[in-house]
């Protein structure tokens, strides 16, 4: 099947530092490409739908000047955390669609970057 | 409003059948997914359903009804390796996914 490739699967770093997670699509095209984040012992949550060549989309409450989306390619999205705070510790997920499949098609997965700020 | 209605948990024996329901509530519908996460993995695609009825694959088995919003996952013949989350996901108008907390189903010996 389909792979999708998210580094770094583990990041650790200081308070007020930044962070660039990469979501890549191994085997496929995404012209849609999304973000989640997932909280210890909560479901998903989408934080942006990055879009390829556009700005991303950004679901109510997420601050789109801290959590940077570039899509410049369209096997390529990554997710900047600007200023990490602790509060920002989570494990952060990417998932692409393949164009292929339209709208409905299934969406992969990339491995999750746990991201834990000291 | 957007609303996904999964039990939080679920425990069932190696080798039986279990079979795990969710309701859901959204604008607009174009089909649903079901989704297994393992602790601190990503999810797992399981199966997709669009049109009314039982789709086979395997052990794993999805049911969809949309007039009634309502669908199940069916696994059979449990295994260990089963233990994990169960994720509903239908997907709204806007082709988003809506995410449920899961159901976490745990199989013992």
């Amino acid at each position: 099947g389909a792979v999708v490739s998210q580094h770094p699967s583990w990041v650790i770093c200081k308070s007020g530092t930044s962070v660039k997670i990469e979501c890549r699509s191994l085997d496929f095209q995404a012209t849609t490409m999304f973000w989640y984040r997932q909280f210890p012992k909560q479901s998903l949550m989408l934080m942006a739908t990055s879009n390829e060549g556009s700005k991303a989309t950004y679901e109510q409450g997420v601050e789109k000047d801290k959590f940077l989306i570039n899509h410049a390619s369209l096997t390529l999205s990554t997710l900047t955390v600007t200023s990490a705070h602790p509060e920002d510790s989570s494990f952060y997920i990417c998932s692409a669609r393949d164009q292929a499949g339209g709208d409905t098609g299934e969406l992969f997965f990339g491995e999750g970057s746990r991201l834990t700020v000291l | 409003g957007q609303n996904i209605d999964q039990p939080t948990e679920m425990t069932a024996t190696e080798g039986a059948i279990v079979q795990i329901n969710c309701t859901y509530q959204t604008s607009g519908f174009n089909g649903l997914f079901w989704y297994q996460q393992h602790a601190g993995e990503a999810p797992t695609f399981l199966s997709y359903n669009v049109l009314d009825g039982l789709e086979e694959k395997g052990r794993f088995s999805s049911f969809l009804s949309r007039s009634k919003g309502y669908s199940y996952l069916l696994l059979k013949e449990l295994q260990m390796k089963d233990s994990a989350s169960y994720l509903c996901a239908p997907i709204d108008s806007n082709y988003q996914l809506i995410w449920g907390a899961g159901t976490k189903l745990i199989i013992k010996p």
